[in-house]
């Protein structure tokens, strides 16, 4: 099956500074998914970006399909942007059920 | 509009005991899926679900079972627990349509 890795596997910065997760995948995908689980273990829908690039607030997201990456970039982080944040994908031809990545932990120091 | 429903949201169970997670959805999706998620692990699939009546395995399937009689609930059974199956559960769905999956609030289970 489809192969998820995400980089770094965890992350420290101080409140303000600005950071880029990393998601690499190994076969072609239909969608995309950054997920957000905060502190109290709810899972959050970030983006759905099978493609190209969206805007969230201080959050953006661009998937290079073609090359098989996404990246999330999180700008002017806040304390409340801690938490682990997934990246899943849904394998072209495969079950349409998403394969996920271990996670970035991040902690945001005020 | 609820969206994914899991029950409960705790649960502590002795080895040997067997219980059943529910997992409701109410936004009429095909798709239905149980993960689990282990520190480091990321979240893994134990077992999905395309349709009523139809069931597949994922990554991690032994020690549950599951069945689809309707198209809203999709019910994980642990007929014996074992402390390897303490871990947060989560439910999903989706729809083929858009593919973006929706999750429950997950269950966190404790087996001693």
């Amino acid at each position: 099956g489809i192969q998820v890795e995400q980089s770094p596997p965890d992350l420290i910065l101080q409140e303000g500074a600005n950071s880029t997760l990393r998601c690499n995948f190994s076969d072609s995908v239909n969608n995309l998914q950054w997920f957000h689980q905060n502190p109290w273990g709810q899972l959050i829908n970030l983006f759905y970006i099978p493609s190209g690039t969206k805007q969230n607030g201080r959050l953006s997201a661009t998937t290079v399909a073609t090359e098989r990456y996404s990246l999330l970039y999180i700008s002017s982080s806040q304390t409340t942007d801690s938490g682990v944040y997934f990246c899943a994908v849904v394998e072209t031809g495969g079950s349409y059920i998403p394969t996920f990545g271990r996670g970035t932990s991040l902690i945001v120091h005020p | 509009n609820a969206g994914v429903t899991q029950t409960p949201k705790f649960q502590v169970l002795k080895t040997g005991q067997s219980m059943t997670l529910q997992c409701a959805q109410d936004m009429n999706h095909e798709y239905m899926s149980w993960y689990r998620q282990d520190p480091g692990m990321g979240l893994r699939l134990i077992h999905y679900s395309v349709g009523a009546g139809i069931t597949d395995q994922g990554e991690v399937p032994n020690g549950y079972n599951v069945s689809r009689s309707t198209t809203e609930d999709f019910p994980l059974r642990l007929l014996s627990a074992a402390p390897s199956q303490t871990s947060v559960y989560f439910c999903a769905s989706s729809t083929r349509r858009s593919s973006s999956a929706f999750f429950g609030q997950g269950t966190r289970l404790t087996v001693v």
